[in-house]
């Protein structure tokens, strides 16, 4: 596989459930980021790792855990969350944390029922 | 004021015509810029990128970028109905990386 891939495409969850998104890249990239995308708002951005350590968290609630085992992979573990949590979570990867292009995978639409 | 700026449209270009996004930042001191293209219900691609003042090709697509009046813009020439999408910007401002709304666009057949 090439580029960065998503896993699930598309998950409905409950308020109580507890869930993963999984994220590859395959660029050999150093830098990983978590985006939360809602209709009719600019791109959030949730979380950045570079070389494995978190570099940002930006006022994320708890109920989103990261996790970034190695430069290659990015999870974003889920629990407790709420309705207004629906979303398409896009990840995104670039060369480092840095003034260089960022590449998405093709993003996980969440539904919080 | 929001660090990146455009007008969310939507725009719409018959086929064939030149189509013209443009994006507003704020702080002087951003060093990149991007084009993404997003179609409904999928993550965005990376189709420009220009660093330094002027105008960069690539195929249909041209970025322009003005570092003293502070905007980048895109044009898409002879427009095609499969250009139809929505248009993000983004600006990168030490290692911020800020995204636009995004500008939607119709390309009419």
């Amino acid at each position: 596989e090439t580029g960065v891939t998503q896993t699930p495409r598309h998950l409905v969850m409950g308020m109580t459930n507890k869930k993963s998104l999984k994220c590859e890249q395959h660029l050999g990239h150093n830098a990983m980021y978590w985006y939360k995308q809602s209709a009719k708002k600019p791109l959030e951005l949730m979380f950045v790792y570079n070389f494995k350590e978190q570099t940002e968290n930006n006022s994320v609630p708890s109920r989103f855990s990261p996790e970034c085992p190695n430069s290659s992979h990015l999870f974003l573990h889920l629990h407790t969350l709420q309705p207004e949590d629906s979303a398409l979570y896009l990840c995104a990867s670039s060369q480092d944390r840095g003034p260089y292009e960022q590449y998405f995978g093709p993003g996980t639409r969440l539904t919080v029922t | 004021q929001k660090e990146v700026e455009q007008n969310s449209g939507p725009l719409s270009v018959p086929e064939g015509a030149i189509a013209s996004l443009n994006c507003t930042y704020s702080d002087r001191g951003s060093q990149s810029f991007f084009w993404y293209r997003q179609y409904s219900g999928k993550s965005p691609e990376l189709i420009m990128f220009i660093y330094s003042n002027g105008d960069k090709e690539d195929g249909r697509f041209t970025a322009q970028l003005n570092k003293a009046s502070q905007y980048v813009s895109l044009l898409i020439r002879d427009s095609q109905p499969s250009d139809s999408a929505t248009y993000l910007c983004a600006v990168i401002l030490g290692n911020q990386f800020y995204f636009g709304t995004g500008t939607s666009l119709t390309v009419i057949p």
